[in-house]
């Protein structure tokens, strides 16, 4: 059973500062990754796509990737107050289409003024 | 601005009653799914749709729970009868079907509480 590991949190963080976030998966042919957020009450949002080994930057968002590792981050630089969400990571295997999807339950992320 | 609408927003029922639950997914993708979120399970894809064709239905419980697509604008949900183990959010997502399999639009989602 493919298993995707977020740590629930909360994540305190003070304003300014860099947020990582990290998410392990199980499934070593997984091959997409994806970070979401969640605003509370609302609906989840992608907000970064990794496919390669490495890091990805898109703005103040960093998702960085280790398959030998097995793990995939998100890094936010220059935290904002809204940036407090929960930031949901998502794996897919290779060719597995969107129901090989898998989520992980999320880390609940707090920015503090 | 493209999104996928979700009807309706709140319900409120008691058990027994029948939930339908409406979903017209972004012009052009033809990928739809219904994902049911709740606090200790997540995100449980419970069906999925691809050019209308039920793909798979796996996580849905199908005694009381149907999925259809009668046409590329509309996709339900049913439930019948309603139990209050069933109160969650339901989310209704779409996707392209050309990408990488996880490059979803969400709804903004049904939140439905069985009494």
């Amino acid at each position: 059973q493919k298993e995707v590991e977020q740590n629930s949190g909360p994540l305190s963080v003070p304003e300014g500062a860099i947020a990582s976030l990290n998410c392990t998966y199980s499934d070593r042919v997984s091959q997409s990754f994806f970070w979401y957020r969640q605003y509370s009450g609302k609906s989840p949002e992608l907000i970064m796509s990794i496919y390669s080994n490495g890091d990805k930057e898109d703005g103040r968002f960093t998702a960085q990737l280790n398959k030998a590792s097995q793990y995939v981050s998100l890094l936010i630089r220059d935290s904002q107050p809204s940036d407090s969400a929960t930031y949901l990571c998502a794996v897919n295997i290779a060719g597995g289409g969107a129901d090989g999807l898998t989520f992980g339950k999320g880390t609940h992320l707090i920015i503090q003024p | 601005d493209a999104r996928v609408t979700q009807t309706p927003r709140h319900k409120v029922t008691e058990m027994g009653q029948e939930v339908t639950m409406r979903c017209q997914p972004i012009l052009g993708h033809n990928t739809v799914f219904w994902y049911r979120q709740t606090m200790m399970q997540g995100l449980e894809l419970l069906a999925y749709f691809r050019n209308r064709a039920p793909l798979d239905d796996s996580g849905m419980p199908k005694d009381r729970f149907s999925a259809e697509m009668p046409d590329a604008t509309l996709a339900t949900l049913k439930i019948q009868p309603s139990e209050p183990r069933d109160s969650a959010v339901y989310f209704c997502a779409s996707e392209t079907g050309g990408g990488f399999g996880g490059e979803l639009f969400f709804g903004e989602g049904s939140r439905l509480t069985v009494l």
